[in-house]
């Protein structure tokens, strides 16, 4: 079992150039966020989403853009990457649906992205 | 708002308790508890809901006062394998969905 899975691990981008990262679960999760962490800083919420074909947006969403075509998908795109948004990036899902509460539920990380930009 | 986490720093030997504070200015529907060791991703703990009920880790202890918004984890006994770096994230409700806002972490060393 997978659990949440990111990739790319690693990347270098330059200046104004854009790029997606893919974040993926297998566990049939209704939520899925995308984070931001910066030393001394926490994780931040850049947008999430409860559900197909829905986002929303967090504390940091300036500069990014999401998308979630599929229930286990959820993309993060950045159109014109800037030196501030260097950081590590994780996704994250919870809430399995059904007849759960949706509220109280943990929150399943994925490995993380190490995106440098130059 | 991030909820605000004390200590920031704290340094263990082998076998002593620690205590790592949460406090928040707004009503919480829960406090989660994380931790993370360096360069991997964060791993869930524990949750604590209002009324009193608690998911997770049976090796470590938290407490939750609704009324002051305040949480606290209690690491006692701590091993090596303690070491890393806490954070909470208190839940609020926002329409229909729920969302997490993380404290800026308490890192916890445990030496021999």
């Amino acid at each position: 079992n997978a659990g949440v899975t990111q990739t790319p691990k690693f990347r270098v981008l330059k200046t104004g150039q854009s790029m997606t990262l893919l974040c993926a679960q297998d566990m049939n999760h209704e939520y899925m966020y995308w984070y931001r962490q910066d030393p001394g800083m926490g994780l931040r919420l850049i947008h999430y989403s409860v559900g197909e074909g829905t986002t929303a947006k967090g504390e940091v969403p300036d500069g990014y853009n999401v998308s979630r075509l599929k229930k286990q998908n959820f993309l993060l795109g950045l159109e014109s990457a800037a030196p501030s948004q260097t950081s590590v990036y994780f996704c994250a899902s919870s809430y399995p649906g059904g007849g759960e509460e949706a509220d109280g539920q943990p929150q399943h990380f994925g490995d993380g992205t190490r995106l440098s930009i130059l | 708002q991030q909820p605000v986490q004390s200590p920031q720093a704290v340094i263990l030997r082998e076998g002593e308790d620690a205590v790592i504070n949460c406090s928040s200015s707004k009503a919480l529907y829960s406090v989660h508890w994380y931790r993370q060791k360096h360069g991997e991703a964060p791993v869930f703990l524990m949750i604590l809901l209002k009324g009193g009920e608690q998911k997770g880790h049976d090796k470590i202890s938290a407490s939750f006062n609704e009324k002051k918004q305040q949480s606290s984890l209690y690491l006692t006994a701590s091993q090596l394998s303690y070491s890393g770096t806490y954070f909470c994230g208190t839940e609020i409700r926002v329409g229909t969905a729920s969302k997490l806002t993380f404290g800026t972490g308490t890192r916890l060393q445990v030496t021999l």
